[in-house]
């Protein structure tokens, strides 16, 4: 079946530095790629998303790859602050005309101190 | 610019009585719809999903039970609350049609509900 794998944290960093949220997933056909955010309290935003393979997200500093070789998504940003503590989710499309589904995966933690 | 509301922000309430969350959408038509519940430190749950009016999918057999009376109103309803109902309510919204697999998913605030 459809899947998404990620690390579920909880990730502490220190400000400053880089940040790797691995996302692997499993799925039939041609999927688009997503990174959502949640900071606490609040709904998910749309952090980036890729809808083809070697396509690359780029968002706030974020960015992700499409490899659709090692069918991976994996979230990087080269220097944290505190303000992007939040959960960061990895969640696919496969966008069938009657059947409109995203599937997400479990959510990483992210905590940045000071 | 498109916009998406839920109400209660915070809901508590006893165990066995009714539930009713909403959700509208405005700014944009004929939107896929979708209920989430997120319990405490855990990812998302999907409960229903509408394409169409009066058009509900369920995910997963539960007390609850959605309707969509309007094309932009999404409503999560229960009969009688569990303990386990307790959690973290999202509802969202996507464009639909063509490569819909290209759009993304956007959320409401949620909406906190205690059963006790």
């Amino acid at each position: 079946g459809n899947s998404v794998t990620q690390m579920e944290g909880p990730v502490t960093l220190s400000e400053e530095a880089f940040l790797t949220i691995n996302c692997t997933y499993t799925a039939t056909g041609y999927p688009s790629l997503f990174w959502y955010v949640q900071y606490p309290g609040e709904g998910l935003q749309l952090l980036l998303k890729a809808t083809k393979a070697d396509d690359k997200g780029s968002n706030k500093g974020f960015e992700a790859t499409y490899r659709k070789e090692t069918t991976s998504f994996h979230l990087e940003k080269g220097s944290v602050q505190v303000s992007d503590s939040a959960v960061y989710f990895c969640a696919l499309s496969l966008g069938k005309t009657s059947y409109d589904k995203v599937i997400f995966g479990p959510g990483t933690s992210l905590s940045v101190i000071p | 610019s498109q916009t998406i509301h839920q109400w209660p922000a915070t809901l508590v309430q006893p165990v066995g009585s009714p539930l009713s969350l909403e959700c509208t959408v405005e700014g944009t038509s004929n939107p896929n719809l979708y209920w989430y519940r997120q319990a405490a430190g855990r990812g998302l749950q999907l409960l229903f999903y509408s394409v169409g009016i009066g058009q509900i999918s369920s995910e997963v057999p539960q007390n609850l039970s959605a309707s969509r009376p309007q094309d932009r109103q999404f409503i999560l309803s229960s009969k009688k609350l569990l303990l386990s109902d307790s959690g973290f309510y999202l509802c969202a919204w996507r464009l639909a049609g063509g490569l819909s697999s290209y759009n993304e998913q956007f959320f409401g605030p949620g909406t906190r509900l205690t059963v006790l």
